[in-house]
Parts: structure tokens; sequence; C-alpha cells
């Protein structure tokens, strides 16, 4: 799996878009992007997913760059139950039953 | 939706003694499940692949004797700590997929051996 580089750590005001990068300069043309997130002492939580096109739900919005070498998790109005390690995944295909390779992730802090 | 519900949510034990986890695909039936650990403020580490039926694989440096997986059947998973030492005290998380749904991972155990 493609190895992802995100940032150690972001703070972000309450209300505000919250706008989480990361560089997966390596991905491959079958490997998709996951985003996931923990809050403190749970097990993550499923956030979005993608493969080339920009993807929205109820959680965020994904933004894939054209090449595919980076990409954009959006939290559009982040709440204090917003703050939490934000893991940005690659791997080679969206089901199956291959692995899931966690970074180290960017702790995102909500502001009041 | 997809559930995975993992059991205790923490446990304490005497150093020497064994520990066992559950993890239990609700809804669905998964013919495989992930553990993994995190110590404080480091990410998830994988451990092991554990596989309905078969024997489990183990990621590199993980003692297959010590951490030892059963997965009898399509809807439950558990890791055994066997011989728990306080260095063993981590937080342990699995992990199913359901496709469609992705990756569910369960709440976590948080081990403390004393």
């Amino acid at each position: 799996d493609a190895k992802t580089t995100q940032p150690t750590s972001m703070d972000c005001a309450e209300g505000r878009a919250a706008n989480l990068p990361c560089n997966h300069s390596t991905i491959s043309g079958n490997e998709y992007v996951y985003w996931y997130r923990q809050i403190h002492s749970q097990g993550p939580q499923y956030i979005i997913h993608g493969l080339k096109n920009n993807e929205t739900n109820e959680m965020a919005s994904l933004i894939i760059t054209e090449d595919r070498k980076s990409s954009t998790l959006i939290l559009p109005h982040a709440t204090l139950r917003d703050t939490a390690v934000y893991y940005c995944i690659v791997r080679s295909r969206a089901f199956g039953n291959e692995k899931l390779t966690f970074g180290t992730g960017t702790r995102l802090t909500i502001i009041p | 939706g997809a559930v995975v519900s993992q059991h205790p949510s923490r446990v304490i034990c005497k150093s020497g003694t064994s520990v066992k986890i559950e993890c239990r695909s609700l809804d669905f039936q998964a013919t495989t499940m992930f553990w993994y650990r995190q110590f404080p403020k480091q990410s998830l580490m994988l451990m092991a692949t554990s596989n309905e039926g078969s024997k489990a694989t183990y990621e590199q440096g993980v003692e297959k004797d010590k951490f030892l997986i059963n997965h009898a059947s399509l809807t439950l998973s558990t890791l055994t700590v066997t011989s728990a030492h306080p260095e063993d005290s981590s937080f342990y998380i699995c992990s199913a997929n359901r496709d469609s749904y992705g990756y569910t991972f369960g709440s976590g155990t948080r081990l403390t051996v004393v």
C-alpha cells in the first residue's frame, strides 16, 4: 500500500470548515483513499473513501486532486465533537479483506 | 449497518495471568477479522489477521504463542494474551470488513497488567 503523509496536528475554530490534507504521491491507479478518525479511547470510525472523483456524505467531503497525489478531507462545520486523530489511508481495493495500515494521522483540535 | 462488538471494554489483570478479548460481528458474517494494538499517543499497529476456520496470520515481531487468536465462527474472533506482563498493557482493537460498508472497528479493550 502507498505511504501517506499528514501534518501532525491542526487547530480549527468551532463552526468553521476543517480542511485536513494528505499526500499520497506514490498512489497506484487501483488504490483508494480512505479516511478514518479516532476519538480518544475509542475504535476508529469510518468517514469517507474515494478513488478519483470527489465524494461527499453526511460527515464530510473528500477532494482528490486530478493527479491523485494528494487529497483533502473537509469537515464543513466543525464542532467540538470533531476533535480526534484523523487517518488518511490508501489501499488497493475498496472492499475485500486486505489489511488497513495506519500512519501517524493528524490530531485535529476544535477550538471553542 | 455493520457493527463490531468488542468485550470487555477494560480489564485489569495480574502479571502472569491470561486475558481473553472477544470480537463479534453483530449483523454480518466476517471470514476475516483484524487485531490491532495501540500504545499511548501512538498509532494503531496491526498484530494479526484472524481467519475463520484456519490459522491466524501474524505480523512480523508479534509472538503467536503469546497472542493466541481463535476464529471459530463467522461472527466471533478471540484474542488471548497469555502470561500477561506490564509491557502488554495497551489498547487492543479489532476490526472486520463488510462489503459496501468497509472496515468497521470495535470500541477497543483497555488492558492493564499489574
